[in-house]
């Protein structure tokens, strides 16, 4: 049983709208992260949290917020989603930054 | 500025050869450089990992040679497999150690 959970697995959006890609851990990890995965690029990390109701930016924040409202779910919201936006998102648990246990990813296009 | 670079982006081997994916990092503070593999539609996965101390590192088919002067490391698929096409991330661990840097990946495509 999948124990990093994203939802949803692919998604269509608007360019202006909102959109908010959920992830769930069953790990009893404390940290999560969120990255990004686009050819050329790899994976980039955008937002992580090593502690409930709190945040870090990754390297590439811009333009995305995070939310980790309890130790088991960690959100990313795009508030004004954009064409650049296009990407597999991963949301990721860790109890250190050594081993990371991935999601199955969420492939979210912006049009 | 790219702290993992990695090489090359793409890769066709026969099945039986030995593949060999390059990694060179700019932070001589890194000590601890994991190797994920993906294979599409899924999520990366830990593979192999080496700590700076060590200078080379096995398990199975899977080698990890660490190069610490150079700042360079690459990873060995002997005897590769058509299960072993997937795409493979060198990766980093900031000193803090609360964060992961990846590369850009290399694809490798075995071939029966």
């Amino acid at each position: 049983e999948a124990a990093v959970t994203q939802s949803p697995r692919s998604k269509v959006a608007v360019t202006g709208g909102k959109v908010t890609l959920s992830c769930h851990q069953t790990n009893n990890h404390d940290y999560m992260y969120w990255y990004r995965q686009d050819t050329g690029h790899g994976l980039r990390l955008i937002h992580y949290s090593y502690v409930a109701d709190s945040t870090e930016k990754g390297d590439i924040p811009d333009g995305y917020k995070a939310s980790r409202p309890s130790q088991e779910n960690f959100s990313l919201i795009l508030e004004l989603a954009s064409l650049s936006q296009t990407a597999v998102y991963f949301c990721a648990s860790a109890l250190s930054a050594e081993t990371l246990y991935f999601g199955s990813g969420t492939r979210l296009t912006v049009l | 500025q790219q702290q993992v670079r990695q090489s090359p982006q793409s890769l066709t081997v026969w099945e039986g050869e030995t593949a060999i994916l390059n990694c060179s990092y700019e932070n001589s503070a890194f000590d601890y450089f994991p190797w994920y593999q993906q294979f599409p539609g899924e999520g990366p996965a830990l593979l192999i990992s080496i700590l700076s101390v060590s200078d080379k590192k096995e398990d199975g088919r899977f080698t990890i040679f660490f190069n610490k002067r150079e700042k360079k490391l690459s990873l060995h698929i002997a005897d590769s497999q058509p299960g072993d096409s997937a795409t493979y991330f060198c990766a980093v661990t900031n000193s803090a150690g609360n964060k992961l840097t990846f590369g850009i990946g290399t694809r490798v495509l075995v071939r029966p």
